[in-house]
């Protein structure tokens, strides 16, 4: 039963200390999300890669947030310092771009709450 | 870009039918898909439509209109785990609508 999976699953931290997620996708998916929740903003898109390649990070505010893809199997979101407002849940997902260069169905990992305090 | 429009709150009672519509606007398009998240999980897949006309997974259907700008989902024979958000998505759903939420009253 193939999933994407992220880690931690929860996070509390101080404002101004850097924050990692992690995420695997799943297994011979060549896309990427990431996306950020709250109440207020809903589902927000962050990052998006196709390949390991970044494609589209508009709407991730640049001074603070990073995202990469080391290798196939990892991607990673790191936030650098944290502030109380990046409270929030993140989450990743992974798919398949088909023939016409899209990704239809996007699989969702369990997200990872964070907290800045 | 891209916006989606939904209804924030749609109630209805076990076993009935109901349906959800989204709007859009964008500069693209690519098809609309739609999700199911309940509380405190993830967005779950439902349906996508690439195409205008009418996809049927079970008890749940997706229409799209491209000439109108128009979507809805369809829920049949509501459950009451059917209680959760439902979202629509464009633009490779790299856009969410704000979500619809949805409660089932028995």
């Amino acid at each position: 039963d193939a999933r994407v999976t992220q880690t931690p699953r929860d996070k509390v931290t101080e404002m101004g200390q850097e924050v990692t997620m992690r995420c695997q996708p799943i297994l011979g998916h060549n896309t990427v999300f990431w996306y950020r929740q709250t109440m207020m903003q809903g589902l927000e898109l962050l990052a998006y890669f196709r390949n390991r390649a970044p494609l589209d990070d508009s709407g991730m505010p640049k001074d603070r947030f990073s995202a990469e893809m080391p290798d196939a199997t990892l991607a990673t979101l790191k936030i650098q310092p944290s502030e109380p407002r990046d409270s929030a849940v993140y989450f990743c997902a992974s798919g398949l771009d088909g023939l016409a260069g899209r990704t239809d169905t996007q699989y969702f990992g369990p997200g990872t709450r964070l907290t800045v305090l | 870009g891209q916006s989606l429009e939904q209804p924030s709150e749609v109630t209805a009672v076990e076993g009935a039918i109901v349906q959800i519509n989204c709007t859009y606007q964008t500069s693209g398009f690519y098809g609309l898909s739609w999700y199911q998240q309940h509380d405190g999980g993830a967005p779950t897949f439902l349906s996508y439509n690439a195409l205008d006309g009418l996809e049927e997974t079970g008890r749940f259907s997706s229409f799209l209109s491209r000439s109108d700008s128009y979507g809805y989902l369809l829920l049949q024979e509501l459950q009451m785990k059917d209680s959760a958000s439902y979202f629509c998505a464009g633009e490779r759903a790299l856009t969410f609508g704000s979500g619809t939420r949805l409660q089932v009253q028995p």
